[in-house]
Formats: C-alpha cells, structure tokens, sequence
C-alpha cells in the first residue's frame, strides 16, 4: 500500500495567515493526487484533484502543487470559515489511501 | 447538482453483517462513474473500502475484500454495501462518494455511524 503521510498533524494560525501543508507518499503517484477538506460533523469536500487542479467552487486563495512524492497545499490568507481538518488522497494505485489529516486551528 | 444519502441500521451485532445503501439524486448511477464507499473512524481516519462501476464491476480494499459485497440497483438509482462478521474495529462513520473522471471523490453523502456492539 502507499502510505500518505502529511505534516504537521495540526496548526495554530490566524486569520491573514499564508498556511501551508505538505503531504508525502511512500512511492511516485505522478500527480494522482486529491486534496480534501473536513469540518466537523461533515463530509469531506474536495478542493483539487491531480495534485493542482481547483474544484469547482473552491477560492483561489487555495492552491496545490507537487507531483511525484512530495505535494503541497497552500492557503494564501486563511479565512474564518477555513478552520478545518485537510486530508490528502492518492489515487494512483488501489488500494486508495488518505493522509492522516492536518487541524488547522485558530491561534 | 448530485446528492447521495446513505442509510444503514445504526447498530448491528459482533459478527453479524452490515448493510448500507446509497440513494443518488440528480444524476444516474448509470452515467460513466465509479461509486465508492468510505469510512473514517477516529482510530483509523479515513479509509477506502471499495468502489463499484457503473458496469457492475468491483474493486476492493485488500484489508476488507474477504468481507465485503458491493452492488448497484439501477432500478432504484442506488448502491448497496454489505461488510460480513462485523466487530468494534468497523465502528466508524460510513460515506459514500462518487469519483469523477479524475477518480477524485467529487461528492459525497452526508455519511452515517455505524455502531458494532451487543
């Protein structure tokens, strides 16, 4: 299986803040790979799929970049309403498999 | 816009079997899309069980494939999950989701918590 491994596992920031997360996998998945993000009580939502690729909906001020093992998801000026858990996703290969998450909290 | 809403029993019985179904508005489940199944508990976060295409064919977790059965009922617009001898470890919330072209899950049900216990 392809382990996920995303760093930090949680944060304090503020709002205006730039945020960055990083997700790495265990072997090259190309870009195959999915950004999520998860408030509490909810289903997850995607933000990007094939590592850089805005969904539908999601604000500009989200980006995502990498390809191969290392993948980055940027917030360029983290908003109220982006305190939430982020998950990533490789798709490359079954069996599909997620991060273990990153808490974005308030400071 | 597609909606899916899972419905399940809530509670089922060490070793007994759990049933989930997925009921799909706005859009067919006959349209060129894998359907999925995941679930996210707080030991184990998220994890995919399983996908079913649109032409009935199947692919499953490894950890889970000895236990689990999925299927499509057109005629209803829905697909069912059913995960065999059940115990604590299966206690999770359980989604079901839909991959786009992409194979991203593109969107998702409101998810529904399964309890394995007597």
């Amino acid at each position: 299986d392809i382990q996920m491994t995303q760093s930090p596992s949680s944060l304090a920031a503020s709002v205006g803040d730039r945020v960055t997360i990083t997700c790495r996998a265990s072997q090259d998945i190309s870009n195959s790979l999915a950004w999520y993000q998860q408030k509490p009580g909810k289903a997850p939502n995607l933000l990007f799929y094939g590592s850089s690729k805005l969904d539908r909906g999601v604000p500009t001020r989200f980006s995502g970049s990498g390809s191969g093992t290392d993948f980055t998801l940027t917030i360029s000026s983290l908003q109220s309403e982006d305190f939430a858990t982020y998950y990533c996703q490789q798709y490359y290969s079954t069996p599909k498999t997620f991060g273990q998450g990153t808490k974005v909290e308030i400071k | 816009q597609v909606q899916l809403r899972e419905s399940g029993p809530g509670l089922v019985k060490p070793s007994g079997t759990l049933s989930l179904t997925c009921a799909v508005s706005g859009g067919s489940i006959s349209s060129d899309y894998w359907w999925s199944w995941v679930r996210q508990s707080p030991g184990k976060g998220l994890e995919w069980i399983g996908d079913i295409y649109h032409g009935g064919s199947t692919d499953y977790n490894p950890s889970l494939k000895s236990r689990v059965t999925m299927s499509l009922d057109k005629s209803k617009n829905h697909f069912s999950m059913r995960l065999r001898s059940v115990t604590a470890a299966d206690t999770a919330v359980y989604y079901c989701a839909r991959q786009g072209s992409n194979r991203s899950f593109d969107y998702w049900g409101q998810g529904t918590l399964l309890t394995v216990a007597s």
